[in-house]
């Protein structure tokens, strides 16, 4: 039963470039999240997709946008890189949005922007 | 004040001791509540969750949940050394058909030989 898989495992970026991440979710899973993980800091929450759509966002700002595809895979695209982006990004899948569905989180892509 | 707040550490605790991680938060709406493990380097692993007040026990941990207090707690008996790890306690708000999990800090506990 595969985990979530997350790729790249790491990426190096110059400020100003866009980067995309890509998360495919645990086997039986149809919700995927994305979270921010900075050094030293808990996770935070970018957005929440299901059935294609973003259903909630977190504090990100418009740079920060998703894709959701049919077969329940998720993408993040980030957009005029900022030094601040620099961090640890996590996707995590669950069965549904209720309150009673755990994360479960992939291995992360650690992004670092110069 | 913080959504969730944790004390950062770190813990120390002697291998074979109960180490004892809390947690409160501030929304009341809070319906469920989880403990992450989180090794250097790593992404947070699920250990338990709790959505009921009381105690809920799998194997060597127990998660503790009181709402009136908005407090949570997580027990390590006989802590190994491999429990050496930052624990993350996090909460799910369910608003709007979505949910999310706000995380706190984290709690950095080291058991020692």
């Amino acid at each position: 039963d595969a985990g979530v898989t997350q790729s790249p495992t790491h990426l190096i970026k110059t400020r100003g470039q866009q980067v995309t991440l890509r998360c495919s979710p645990k086997s039986g899973h149809d919700t995927v999240s994305w979270y921010q993980q900075a050094l030293g800091q808990g996770p935070q929450f970018i957005f929440q997709y299901y059935e294609e759509e973003e259903r909630q966002r977190g504090n990100f700002p418009d740079r920060f946008s998703g894709h959701q595809f049919p077969n329940y895979s998720s993408e993040l695209n980030v957009n005029a890189l900022l030094l601040g982006d620099s961090a640890l990004y996590l996707c995590a899948s669950s069965l549904g949005r209720g309150a009673r569905s755990p994360l479960h989180f992939g291995n992360g892509t650690r992004l670092t922007v110069t | 004040q913080k959504e969730v707040e944790q004390n950062s550490g770190p813990l120390s605790v002697p291998e074979g001791a109960i180490a004892s991680l809390n947690c409160t938060y501030s929304d009341r709406g809070s319906q469920s509540f989880f403990w992450y493990r989180q090794y250097s380097g790593k992404s947070p692993e699920l250990i338990m969750f709790i959505y009921s007040n009381g105690d809920k026990e799998d194997g060597r941990f127990t998660a503790q949940l009181n709402k009136a207090s908005q407090y949570v707690s997580l027990l390590i008996r006989d802590s190994q050394p491999s429990d050496s790890a930052t624990y993350l306690c996090a909460v799910n708000l369910v608003t709007g058909g979505g949910n999310k999990l706000t995380f706190g800090t984290g709690t950095q506990l080291k058991v020692e030989l």
